[in-house]
């Protein structure tokens, strides 16, 4: 069964510094990856999806993430943190053709 | 619709009520999930219907947990006999599907007391 590991349950960067989220999925190398993000009182946005056509994988809102299966990871980055950055982001993985398998999430937090 | 929606957003409940939850896909979607997540976890898969046959209840985390969705649109979560346990937040999502990009509603916030 597929597994997914977010290190760190929150993460503080200040406004105009890198952002960098960590995944790191268990088992065979999935066919999909995804970084989902919820901003508050929202439901769950996809914010990019990796389908191997590429290893690096550009989202909305400037973000992007880069899969490495030599380390199993998936992690998501953003150049320079915004304000609006600020929400949870949750790194999944596919189960079979039906279930999505989750993170944990981290909680970013932008500090002025 | 123009999204998934959820209702209610918001439900207290005492233990040992019955529950239920109500998601409306997106019109065109053929497939639909249920997620639960508790505080600080990321979403649980409950299960998952094709139109109206539910092939996948391998989520459910006991038989006080059921689901429907009788003809193949609209889609209830019940919860039976409900314990402190039980209160999380329901995640809805629906797909073209099985396998294509999820879509998640609102979410329904869960607290039994």
């Amino acid at each position: 069964a597929q597994s997914v590991t977010q290190l760190g349950s929150h993460v503080s960067v200040s406004e105009g510094a890198l952002v960098l989220l960590r995944c790191n999925y268990s088992s065979s190398v999935p066919p999909y990856l995804f970084w989902y993000v919820q901003y508050p009182n929202q439901g769950l946005q996809l914010l990019l999806k990796y389908t191997s056509a590429a290893t690096l994988v550009k989202g909305i809102n400037g973000f992007e993430a880069e899969f490495k299966k030599s380390e199993t990871s998936f992690h998501l980055t953003k150049p320079s943190a915004h304000m609006s950055d600020a929400a949870e982001y949750f790194c999944a993985v596919p189960e079979g053709a039906q279930k999505l398998v989750f993170g944990q999430g981290t909680r970013l937090t932008i500090n002025p | 619709g123009a999204g998934v929606s959820q209702s209610p957003r918001y439900k207290v409940t005492k233990r040992g009520q019955d529950v239920t939850l109500r998601c409306d896909p997106i019109s065109s979607h053929a497939t639909l999930y249920w997620y639960q997540q508790a505080l600080g976890q990321g979403p649980e898969f409950l299960t998952y219907f094709n139109y109206e046959a539910q092939p996948d209840k391998s989520g459910l985390p006991s038989d006080r947990f059921s689901a429907e969705r009788p003809e193949g649109s609209i889609s209830t979560l019940t919860i039976q006999r409900t314990e402190q346990r039980d209160s999380a937040m329901y995640r809805c999502a629906s797909s073209l599907g099985a396998g294509q990009e999820q879509y998640f509603g609102p979410g329904t916030r869960l607290t039994v007391t």
